[in-house]
């Protein structure tokens, strides 16, 4: 059975640095893609950025500058990291399986705030 | 950057209705668009992809199609399960949702 799950702190400061564990099972991430989509409280879907199978990485155009998406296949896991985050970045953050968006985590909500 | 444009962002029905979703895009993106349905709490569910294949176990009361920018997600009649907000993403270049249409019974 395929599985994500995100874990990560739910309360993060103002001008501080994100970090998300999506621990996956079910697949190999040498097989498939995993992306980070994020929904702000109320709001719309952002696609973030996504870990390919070969191990490269591409991110949105707007968040490019502060993200960055790593992984270690050894034990199913891909990484987010987002510094200087601001209240604005208060969202619920997913991970899911590409190419196409079958299998979501459950998300974790971030919440930025002092 | 493609932008999605989505219409209209809230829509009310009544039960057994044929209701129609609209995504535009701002470029043509060759078909490479994907429906999602979101209830509320829930993770977004793939309910059509690449315009109009339908996901397995969606009902077929849903229903995709549309060419270049212009693409339309159908429910042919609306069921009181079908209360939710529906995304489109387009996968043409990169990625991008459109914002949404929250869907309610009247």
């Amino acid at each position: 059975e395929v599985q994500l799950k995100e874990s990560g702190p739910g309360l993060v400061q103002p001008s501080q640095t994100l970090s998300l564990t999506c621990t996956v099972s079910g697949f190999s991430l040498t097989d498939y893609s995993v992306h980070w989509v994020r929904q702000p409280p109320g709001k719309g879907l952002e696609w973030m950025g996504v870990m390919w199978s070969g191990g490269s990485t591409a991110y949105n155009s707007a968040l490019k500058s502060r993200l960055s998406i790593s992984r270690d296949t050894s034990k199913s896991q891909v990484f987010l990291k987002m510094n200087s985050l601001q209240t604005e970045d208060t969202a619920i953050y997913y991970c899911t399986r590409g190419p196409l968006f079958a299998y979501w985590g459950q998300g974790t909500l971030v919440t930025v705030s002092s | 950057d493609i932008q999605m444009t989505q219409s209209p962002s809230f829509l009310s029905a009544s039960v057994g209705e044929r209701v129609t979703l609209s995504c535009k895009a701002s470029q043509n993106i060759n078909k490479y668009l994907d429906w999602y349905q979101q209830k509320l709490g829930e993770a977004p569910k793939l309910l059509i992809y690449n315009t109009n294949n339908l996901h397995t176990g969606i009902p077929s009361r849903f229903s995709g199609s549309g060419s270049g920018t212009d693409y339309t997600l159908t429910i042919s009649s609306l069921q009181p399960e079908d209360v939710a907000t529906y995304f489109c993403l387009q996968r043409n270049s990169w990625l991008t949702f459109g914002s949404g249409t929250k869907l309610e019974i009247k």
